[in-house]
Parts: structure tokens; C-alpha cells; sequence
């Protein structure tokens, strides 16, 4: 099956600094989303990027397919900002398959 | 905005017993899925269900696991005889054809 790898695994960040998040995959596939664990456990959505750019404010993400890659950008980070960011893709059968997550750490 | 719904948010069972869990899925979705975390680690799929039937499980699937959609608005995972090693946070999905899945907010197991 298709392999999610995420780095760095851990990141540590002043409030205000960016960061780049990055995911690799071992194929080719058909949706990939960018998912925000807070510190509860909820799952929030922040990207459905099978291709291109998206912003959504303070962050964005893009993703090359052909070169199996994508990357999450936070810019001007937040305390709120913590916690664990998953990416997950889908290759020809239909589920997720989650890479290991970045845990983040914004401290004031 | 519409979401995925799931309860309880926090369930505490004694090994051996039956739990289910319940998902009330985004109404105009069409897939379901459940997924579980072991604390500390990454997210798991266990099984999607399309067209009031499984279309893929897992290894992690066995059988004393089993899902229902036994109306048309919940969709439901149990767990037969719960083990220790099932304790875990328990997602469930929902999505359009090829489109955006959405997930709950969980429900947190716990075996004793």
C-alpha cells in the first residue's frame, strides 16, 4: 500500500515564526487533505489538495502529485497553532491513509 | 455548518464487554468510514462502508468487530468482546463521491 511520511516529526516554534510542514507519499493518488489534531483529539480539516495551491488565511498548502509531495506553510504562528498535523491520501482504494504527524509546539 | 456527530465522546468498559458506538454521518454523504488511534499514534483505518455494505476492512477489522447503518441516519461500530488493546479514539468519516471526508469529534475508549 501507499507509504505517508511527514516531517520533521516534531517542531518547536516561537509565536510569530513560520514553519513548513512536509508530507511525501509513495504513489501516485486521488485526494490528499491536510488534518489539525488540537489538543482534545478532534480532527479538524484544513486542506482537501489532491493538486495545486490553496491559502486559508495564516496558511497554506500545495501539492505537487507528480513529484508525490505536498507541504503545509504557517505563517506567523500562534500558541492556538499546536498540536499535531496529519497528512492523509488516498491511492486507488477508497480510504485514508494517515502519514505520522508533525507535532507542533508554539510557545509564547 | 453540516458535521459528523458521534457518541458518547468518552466511553469506559470493562474487558469482555460489548460497546457500540455511534456516528450520526453528514446527511447528503454516501461513505462511512471508521478509523481508531491508539494514543500517541497515528490514525488507522478499520473499514468503509458503501451502499448498506462493507467495501473494505482492515487487518485490524476481525471479527469481533461489525458495523450497521440501521436507519438512515446512524451508522454504528461494535466491538463484541472488548480487549485492553482496544482502547483507543475512535473516528468516524463521512464523505461525497470523491470529495472532502469529514470526521467527528470521536469517541474515547476505554478498557478496564
Amino acid at each position: 500500500g501507499i507509504q505517508v511520511e511527514q516531517s520533521p516529526p516534531d517542531l518547536i516554534l516561537q509565536e510569530g515564526a513560520n514553519s513548513t510542514l512536509r508530507c511525501n507519499f509513495s504513489d501516485s493518488v486521488n485526494n490528499l487533505q491536510w488534518f489539525h489534531q488540537n489538543p482534545w483529539g478532534q480532527l479538524i480539516n484544513l486542506f482537501y489538495i489532491p493538486s495545486g495551491t490553496k491559502q486559508n488565511g495564516r496558511l497554506s498548502a500545495t501539492t505537487v502529485a507528480t513529484e508525490r509531495y505536498s507541504l503545509l506553510y504557517i505563517s506567523s504562528s500562534q500558541t492556538t497553532d499546536s498540536g499535531v498535523y496529519f497528512c492523509a491520501v488516498e491511492g486507488n482504494t477508497d480510504k485514508l491513509i494517515f502519514g505520522t504527524g508533525t507535532r507542533l509546539q508554539v510557545f509564547p | 455548518e453540516p458535521e459528523v456527530t458521534q457518541t458518547p465522546s468518552h466511553q469506559v468498559t470493562q474487558m469482555g464487554q460489548e460497546v457500540i458506538l455511534r456516528c450520526v454521518p453528514i446527511s447528503n454523504h454516501l461513505y462511512f468510514y471508521w478509523y481508531r488511534q491508539i494514543l500517541g499514534q497515528k490514525v488507522e483505518f478499520l473499514v468503509s462502508f458503501y451502499n448498506n455494505e462493507i467495501s473494505e476492512k482492515s487487518e485490524i477489522f476481525d471479527d469481533q468487530f461489525s458495523v450497521e447503518r440501521p436507519d438512515g441516519s446512524n451508522f454504528t461500530l461494535k466491538i463484541r468482546s472488548t480487549k485492553l488493546e482496544d482502547s483507543a479514539m475512535y473516528f468516524c468519516a463521512s464523505r461525497a463521491r470523491t470529495a472532502e471526508a469529514f470526521f467527528g469529534q470521536g469517541t474515547r475508549l476505554t478498557v478496564v
